[in-house]
């Protein structure tokens, strides 16, 4: 039960360069969830964002998020080769029980 | 420091041998969780727990058994594993509605 989509599906980019991705999602949500994972290493949070909420930053992360579109999309500023990764955004099912993940944005990072 | 922790890491086993992969939480959280990643399929949930003694399938729960006893602990038990549960696991755990945290990871390989 899919929920999440993120595009693009890879990413290549030089240091010093902003990245961002984008998710959309099908049903209503209560909050929307980004994730890093390291090549087959654990998730990492990010930044969660409310239904009620249309942005917000952390660092270098600034992430939107567009109800009306179902959509939300993440924006890594100054890139740096350790921002290379797996990214995912996560939306949190109707009954509030699960997280429902997208197939994820690879994004990487060159010097 | 606050963490999700699980154990073992890695385990190479054989079919139908029974294991436990153990995860633990020292946020006092409600709610865990159990998902399995697959190349090309994602993150999906197993089976989940929103308290003490409350545990309920998610939406791949075939082979797996869950208890909650504490708080704190939420098993993941293969009662006669398959070459289809090679994957990678992990934890996680939250307050109800809020960031999910998750473990390290498990990486099951059975033969």
């Amino acid at each position: 039960s899919q929920q999440g989509e993120e595009d693009p599906q890879a990413l290549s980019i030089q240091e010093g360069e902003n990245a961002t991705m984008n998710c959309s999602y099908k049903t209503s949500i209560n909050n929307l969830q980004w994730y890093r994972q390291n090549s087959g290493r654990g998730l990492v949070h990010l930044i969660l964002i409310r239904s009620n909420e249309r942005e917000k930053h952390s660092g270098r992360l600034r992430v939107t998020l567009d109800t009306s579109k179902k959509s939300s999309s993440l924006l890594i500023t100054a890139s740096r080769a350790a921002d290379t990764a797996s990214y995912f955004c996560a939306t949190d099912n109707q009954a509030g029980t699960a997280l429902i993940f997208g197939k994820g944005t690879t994004l990487s990072v060159s010097s | 420091e606050a963490q999700v922790t699980q154990n073992p890491r890695y385990l190479i086993t054989v079919t139908g041998k029974k294991l436990t992969v153990t995860c633990s939480q020292n946020m006092n959280h409600e709610y865990m969780s159990w998902y399995r990643q697959d190349p090309g399929l994602g993150l999906r949930q197993i089976y989940y727990s929103m308290n003490v003694e409350v545990t309920d399938k998610g939406d791949v729960p075939e082979g797996y058994k869950v208890s909650r006893k504490e708080k704190r602990n939420f098993p993941l038990i293969l009662e006669s594993p398959s070459p289809n549960q090679t994957s990678l696991y992990f934890c996680a755990s939250s307050v109800v509605g809020e960031t999910q945290y998750f473990g390290p990871g498990t990486r099951l390989l059975v033969l």
